[in-house]
């Protein structure tokens, strides 16, 4: 298979936890990247590999996998959270790159 | 610290060539994946495609026959053509690095941390 899937959109409560999920058969072998995207902005990496964090990522988002799943977790989510997440990996044949649709985080 | 800077033309008109440059400033061209990807409005990321470190390129396939992705190490430029665009390949376009590894697990993962800031092209008549 070569998609992605995600949920176009989820909401949490301020200082709550949300998780953010990708499915697709690519990422029983390969760890989902994450990305978050402001209006307007360039997207940003915030998750990679088996659970990475770029240096100014907080660490209330953390990355896990299980099966063809990848989540996304943000434990206390701030107002600043507010964002499209999306998931990304190469696919089965590794050539090709894949994007899930994104995901747009409200916060409450 | 890396920096992609973009340009080129940002308006055209159907059946014409995008042509678009990213300079890489601060790095090297060495041992990366340099990708171009685009976001149409309100619409999201479409990865067009990529060239690596020893010059090979994989394109998306449905655009693979419109699209040319090259480098010039000289410059440390990357470029994207786009040939016949139509009002479809409006889009945000953005250049961006990338880095593929293997982890302890066998498992591989690819991720690109480095972008450029984007060029808004519009096509229309």
């Amino acid at each position: 298979s070569s998609e992605l899937t995600q949920d176009p959109a989820v909401s949490v409560a301020l200082g709550q936890t949300v998780r953010i999920t990708c499915q697709g058969d690519s990422l029983r072998g390969y760890y989902a990247t994450w990305y978050q995207q402001k209006p307007g902005q360039a997207p940003v990496l915030v998750v990679f590999g088996e659970n990475n964090r770029p240096s100014g990522t907080p660490d209330r988002f953390s990355g896990s996998t299980s099966g063809n799943t990848a989540s996304l977790t943000i434990t206390g989510a701030q107002a600043e959270d507010e964002a499209a997440y999306y998931c990304s990996s190469r696919d089965n044949s590794g050539k090709l790159l894949l994007f899930g649709g994104g995901t747009k985080l409200t916060v409450l | 610290q890396v920096q992609l800077q973009q340009w080129g033309a940002g308006l055209l008109k159907p059946s014409e060539t995008l042509s678009l440059t990213c300079a890489v400033h601060g790095g090297s061209f060495s041992g990366y994946y340099w990708s171009w990807i685009r976001q149409p409005p309100g619409k999201g990321l479409e990865w067009i495609g990529e060239i690596n470190h020893s010059g090979s390129t994989n394109y998306n396939p449905p655009l693979k026959s419109r699209v040319t992705i090259s480098v010039d190490t000289s410059k440390n430029q990357l470029s994207l053509k786009l040939s016949s665009v139509t009002a479809a390949d409006t889009a945000v376009y953005y250049c961006a690095r990338g880095s593929l590894q293997l982890s302890i697990l066998q498992y591989y993962y690819y991720y690109m941390d480095v972008w450029g800031t984007g060029t808004t092209v519009t096509v229309s008549s």
